[in-house]
């Protein structure tokens, strides 16, 4: 079956601007979750949705915002972007849960600020 | 809050057997799991615990200890694709209802011949 698919897969904005990331998760999953992976701090959550419905968030500003549509796609969106927002922006699928033994991880979309 | 410590940086001949050490503080501890991330690809599953005790799975084994907030991921039989970046993730009760993961920030692996 079809993997988790982001797109797109690379991304150059501008200081200021804002940016709309999306997620396909695997047919069936209804769990989506998003994290931001940079050297410096690793992998953090940034927040999960579950039947379009965001259940749980991480420590990050209200510039990072989400929805997830009725057929279990979702969709991240960063304003006003800053330069330290470059990074790797990863989402994760899986049957009900953010992490799960069938949970499956996304190639990424690499999101640079200048 | 949630606190994840791992080595940054191990190295490892081809063949050998390596240890990779986990150590968490969390709340609502639900469970723990080690994903593996090679250069430029996604993090992929290797395994989960939620009791304490050791889980194999062929050349990969991880191990619970939930009162000592310890894990460890062994690889056996090393080869070089096993060169990647190991992560350990621990999963919280949240209030919301499902779970929240926290990430340790990795261990680069370098297996050499």
């Amino acid at each position: 079956k079809a993997g988790v698919t982001q797109t797109p897969r690379y991304l150059i904005k501008t200081r200021g601007q804002q940016v709309t990331l999306s997620c396909s998760p695997i047919s069936g999953h209804r769990s989506v979750s998003w994290y931001q992976q940079t050297p410096g701090q690793g992998l953090q959550f940034l927040f999960e949705y579950f039947s379009e419905t965001q259940r749980n968030k991480g420590n990050f500003p209200g510039r990072f915002s989400g929805r997830q549509f009725s057929n279990s796609r979702s969709e991240m969106n960063v304003s006003t972007l800053e330069l330290g927002d470059s990074a790797l922006y990863l989402c994760a699928s899986s049957l009900d849960v953010p992490l799960g033994t069938e949970a499956f991880f996304g190639q990424g979309t690499r999101l640079t600020v200048v | 809050g949630q606190n994840i410590d791992q080595p940054t940086e191990m190295t490892a001949t081809e063949g050998a057997i390596v240890q990779i050490n986990c150590t968490y503080q969390t709340s609502g501890f639900n469970g723990l799991f080690w994903y593996q991330q090679h250069a430029g690809e996604a993090p992929t599953f290797l395994s989960y615990n939620v009791l304490d005790g050791l889980e194999e799975k062929g050349r990969f084994s991880s191990f619970l200890s939930r009162s000592k907030g310890y894990s460890y991921l062994l690889l056996k039989e090393l080869q070089m694709k096993d060169s990647a970046s190991y992560l350990c993730a621990v999963s919280s009760h949240a209030s919301g209802g499902s779970y929240i993961p926290t990430f340790g920030r990795g261990t680069s692996l370098i297996v050499h011949p």
